[in-house]
C-alpha cells in the first residue's frame, strides 16, 4: 500500500527554527509538495521538490532524498502566522497526489 | 472571480436526500478534483477530471458522482447523503503538463449529514 508519515503535532518557540519530516512508500514518485493550512481553510502551496536536494524559498526550505523517501519542511525565523498544518504529499506512478495527515505546529511566544 | 469558488460554504442535510456541491475556477486549468478531509486522514481523493468531457475515479468515489461539461465547472453530487459522508470537502485545479501541476484549493464545503 501507499503510505505517507509525518509527525501528528510538533510545538516550537517563535523566532527559532522548526523541522517536520516526512517519510513515504508510494507506487512510484512524480514529485513532492509541502503545503500549508490554516484551521478552517484551504491548503495552500509551498515547496515542490522533484530532485534531490535542498530547495529555499525564504524563510521555507524543503528538502528530498528520493533513495530514503525522505522530506523535511524547514522553518526559520518562526512568526506567529506560522501556526497551522504542514502537508505533505507525493504525486505516484498514475500522476495522482497521495497525502500525509497533517503535522500541526503550535508556535509559542 | 479570482481563483477557484466553491458553494455553498456549509451546509446540514437530512440523511437521504440528494445534494450538489459546486466548483468553479477562472484559471482556465484542465484539471480537476474533489477531496474530502477527516480529521487525523490526509486529504482523500474522490472523483478527478484531466480534461472537460473525462472523469475518473479516485481513492473513495461510492456514493458520490461529478460531472464535467466545461472547462470551468466540475460540480459533486451526493445521490443520496448518509452520515459518513458528513466531512469537508475541497474542490481542486492545476494546469496539467506543467512540470510541477500545482493543484490550487477553493475554500471548501463543511457538508454536516444527520
Amino acid at each position: 500500500g501507499q503510505n505517507i508519515d509525518q509527525p501528528t503535532e510538533m510545538t516550537a518557540t517563535e523566532g527559532a527554527i522548526v523541522q517536520i519530516n516526512c517519510t513515504y512508500q508510494t507506487s512510484g514518485f512524480n514529485g513532492l509538495f509541502w503545503y500549508q493550512q490554516h484551521a478552517g481553510e484551504a491548503p495552500t502551496f509551498l515547496s515542490y521538490n522533484v530532485l534531490d536536494g535542498l530547495e529555499e524559498k525564504g524563510r521555507f526550505s524543503s528538502f528530498l532524498s528520493r533513495s530514503k523517501g525522505y522530506s523535511y519542511l524547514l522553518l526559520k525565523e518562526l512568526q506567529m502566522k506560522d501556526s497551522a498544518s504542514y502537508l505533505c504529499a507525493v504525486r505516484d506512478s498514475n500522476y495522482q497526489l497521495i497525502w500525509g495527515a497533517g503535522t500541526k505546529l503550535i508556535i509559542k511566544p | 472571480i479570482a481563483g477557484i469558488t466553491q458553494a455553498p460554504t456549509s451546509q446540514i442535510l437530512a440523511a437521504g436526500r440528494r445534494m450538489t456541491l459546486r466548483c468553479t475556477q477562472d484559471m482556465r486549468h484542465n484539471a480537476m478534483y474533489w477531496y474530502r478531509q477527516d480529521l487525523g486522514l490526509g486529504l482523500r481523493l474522490i472523483h478527478y477530471s484531466n480534461t472537460a468531457g473525462t472523469t475518473g475515479k479516485g481513492e473513495v468515489p461510492d456514493g458520490y458522482s461529478v460531472s464535467r461539461a466545461n472547462t470551468d465547472d466540475f460540480p459533486l453530487t451526493l445521490a443520496s447523503a448518509v452520515p459518513s459522508q458528513t466531512s469537508v470537502y475541497f474542490c481542486a485545479s492545476s494546469r496539467l503538463g506543467e512540470p510541477t501541476d500545482t493543484q490550487y484549493f477553493g475554500p471548501g464545503t463543511r457538508l454536516t449529514v444527520l
